[in-house]
């Protein structure tokens, strides 16, 4: 069946530092594929999609790139704040309509000041 | 101004009642999903209901039992609760879409603690 990896977290880095989170998926054909992110205590918001294979994602700073090559969606930051400090989560909707999302098991980052 | 709204925020109760969680979204979405985020956030969709029908069902105890009384509200009952029952569900809705490609827009979570 379909499903998503992402590396095991927690992760804490210092305010500015560089930010990759691996993402690798499974999956029939071309499925869509997000990153989403969920702040301490709040539902999860979609932070970036890319929708077909070389698509580039970004929003706020944050960038991933559809891999199809490498099965591969990971996500980068240039330069970190404490503001983003949340949960992250690498999602894929598998081709053909479904309206099904896979999650990855999701990355705690905190960012220290 | 709220998009999606869950209540309650959180329910603690004991083992063997029943009990529901209430989802509203005034996003004009057809398409609304219930999720359940475990312990160690793990998060694995439960059901997708798209204009009041259901369209995804994730192998989940007939214990749990959805409603759509309409395309806006999606809310989920649980009787006989146990305590593997214990997690945060999530209400999600969005537009149904090409290759599924519509982003989901999530409610703040309903933090559920079995006694």
């Amino acid at each position: 069946g379909d499903s998503v990896t992402q590396m095991e977290g927690p992760v804490t880095l210092s305010e500015e530092a560089f930010l990759t989170i691996n993402c690798t998926y499974t999956a029939t054909g071309y499925p869509s594929l997000f990153w989403y992110v969920q702040y301490p205590g709040e539902g999860l918001q979609l932070l970036l999609k890319a929708t077909k294979a070389d698509d580039k994602g970004s929003n706020k700073g944050f960038e991933a790139t559809y891999r199809k090559e490498t099965t591969s969606f990971h996500l980068e930051k240039g330069s970190v704040q404490v503001s983003d400090s949340a949960v992250y989560f690498c999602a894929l909707s598998p081709q053909g309509g479904s309206e099904k999302l896979v999650f990855g098991k999701g990355m705690k980052l905190t960012v220290n000041p | 101004d709220t998009a999606v709204s869950q209540t309650p925020k959180y329910l603690v109760t004991q083992m063997g009642n029943d009990k529901s969680i209430k989802c509203e979204q005034n996003l004009g979405h057809d398409t609304m999903y219930w999720y359940k985020q475990d312990s160690k956030k793990f998060l694995k969709i439960m059901f997708s209901y798209n204009n009041k029908e259901l369209i995804i069902n994730e192998t989940v105890p007939n214990r749990f039992s959805p409603k759509s009384p309409d395309k806006a509200h999606l809310n989920l009952h649980i009787n006989s609760l146990e305590l593997g029952d214990s997690a945060v569900y999530f209400c999600a809705s969005s537009h149904s879409g090409v290759a599924g490609n519509q982003p989901q827009h999530f409610g703040d979570g309903t933090r559920l603690s079995i006694l």
